[in-house]
């Protein structure tokens, strides 16, 4: 059926890294706009990057610029967030969502249950 | 500090409506479509509204949306316990070359 699956969160140290995936199935991945969204414990949602379809724009909140790289592999139908330089700040649940369609501007039309990644020493 | 406001609670008895705002500027609502998401806790957030005003298939007839210059909001028609959730709203932010969300409404049916 049509979903997201994210993997890879877990607890790791401040200033470590950590790659998540999300692995997309029951649609054409490689033409859909993917995102990551993340919400911190108790806290509201909080747009993290974008990608386009094909990888060739990349867009980032201000918050995690510089540190976290959005990529992605249309032949295996898997988004990634690589995340490095990791702060307590950016423990909270990820979720990998997809756009309505090959757009980077949203709205994001179906979301995967979220991996949750605590920065902790 | 979330880029769009939204109140943070409302309430509603069953069968009444309910309105959620959202306050944004005009790099983002001023500019661009308004989406609505609903999370129930614990849960991956749902789109419920996209481009101010439309629903995706599934979402019930109780549920509108509306934009106004920098401006959005959410009306529930006819409450129902099972509408108790968080809903936010998002929009594409030219300023800041990206998606921005408000801080969420917590909805509560009395």
């Amino acid at each position: 059926q049509v979903q997201l699956v994210e993997s890879g969160g877990g607890v790791v140290q401040p200033g470590r890294s950590l790659r998540l995936s999300c692995a997309a199935s029951g649609f054409i991945f490689g033409t859909y706009g993917m995102h990551w969204v993340r919400q911190a414990p108790g806290k509201g949602l909080e747009w993290v990057a974008t990608i386009s379809y094909d990888g060739s724009n990349k867009y980032y909140a201000d918050s995690v610029k510089g540190r976290f790289t959005i990529s992605r592999d249309n032949s295996r139908n898997t988004l990634y967030l690589q995340m490095n330089s990791l702060r307590v700040e950016d423990t909270a649940v990820y979720h990998c969502a997809r756009d309505l369609d090959s757009g980077v501007t949203g709205p994001f039309d179906l979301w995967g249950q979220g991996t949750m990644v605590t920065v902790s020493s | 500090q979330s880029v769009l406001t939204q109140p943070p609670s409302a309430s509603g008895t069953p069968g009444q409506r309910v309105t959620i705002s959202c306050s944004g500027s005009s790099s983002n609502i001023g500019y661009n479509t308004v989406n609505w998401y609903q999370q129930i806790p614990g849960t991956a957030p749902k789109l419920l509204m996209y481009s101010n005003n439309q629903r995706p298939s599934g979402v019930p007839d109780r549920f509108s949306g509306s934009k106004s210059g920098t401006s959005a909001s959410l009306a529930i028609n006819e409450l129902q316990s099972d509408d108790e959730a968080d809903y936010y709203c998002a929009a594409w932010d030219d300023s800041l070359n990206g998606s921005v969300f408000g801080g969420g409404t917590k909805l509560t049916v009395l």
